[in-house]
């Protein structure tokens, strides 16, 4: 079948690094994607892989190995603000994971 | 200001009381699409649109309809709603690999 999994939940302290991992079984894929949602708000982008390797922005980098249909999301120097819902998405088949929900405490 | 605007954003009704969620976009982007947003299930594609005139579904379509007329806007529409059918509903435009989300429609189907 197809599917996107990924942890139910994370906790982290502030200034710690956490990564969100995610495996992916899809029939259409040409790349991993990843969003964040703070409750009550919409999913926005975070990034995008198309090729194996780790793709940094900022704080976030996020990394992809397509002959394992695996990637995960790293997020460094933890900070309050992170606390929300990350997903990842294949890109081609347009399907999300059930989201992970991250936990940063002080 | 690149926005997806959606409307209504809450929404109370009755089953069987066909209503239409808007959703327009400002950015000229082909690709827009509609998902619902349920706990632990994460979002579900109802129906996507490359272009005007094209559309497609998604994951979830029973029960929904699209129209394309134009680029900036793809309606999604409930003919006959039921309670199952209660969700938040974004709608999404995309550039590239990389989607806008529109704010969200909670719709209640009593």
């Amino acid at each position: 079948g197809q599917s996107l999994e990924q942890p139910s939940e994370v906790t982290a302290v502030e200034g710690a690094i956490v990564q969100i991992n995610c495996t992916y079984q899809t029939s259409g894929f040409y790349g991993l994607s990843w969003y964040q949602q703070h409750d009550g708000g919409a999913p926005t982008f975070l990034s995008y892989n198309a090729l194996d390797g780790l793709e940094e922005t900022g704080r976030f980098s996020s990394f992809l190995s397509r002959s394992d249909s695996y990637g995960y999301l790293l997020l460094q120097e933890l900070q309050m603000k992170d606390s929300a819902s990350y997903f990842c998405a294949v890109w081609g088949d347009m399907r999300f994971g059930a989201g992970t929900r991250l936990t940063v405490k002080p | 200001e690149a926005q997806v605007t959606q409307n209504p954003r809450y929404l109370i009704t009755v089953t069987g009381k066909k209503l239409t969620v808007t959703c327009s976009q400002n950015m000229n982007h082909e690709y827009m699409s509609w998902y619902r947003q349920d706990p632990g299930l994460g979002l579900r594609q109802i129906y996507y649109s490359m272009n005007v005139e094209v559309t497609d579904k998604g994951d979830v379509p029973e029960g929904y309809k699209v129209s394309r007329k134009e680029k900036r806007n793809f309606p999604l529409i409930l003919e006959s709603p039921s309670p199952n059918q209660t969700s938040l509903y974004f709608c999404a435009s995309s550039l590239n690999n990389e989607q806008f989300f529109g704010p969200g429609t909670r719709l209640t189907v009593l």
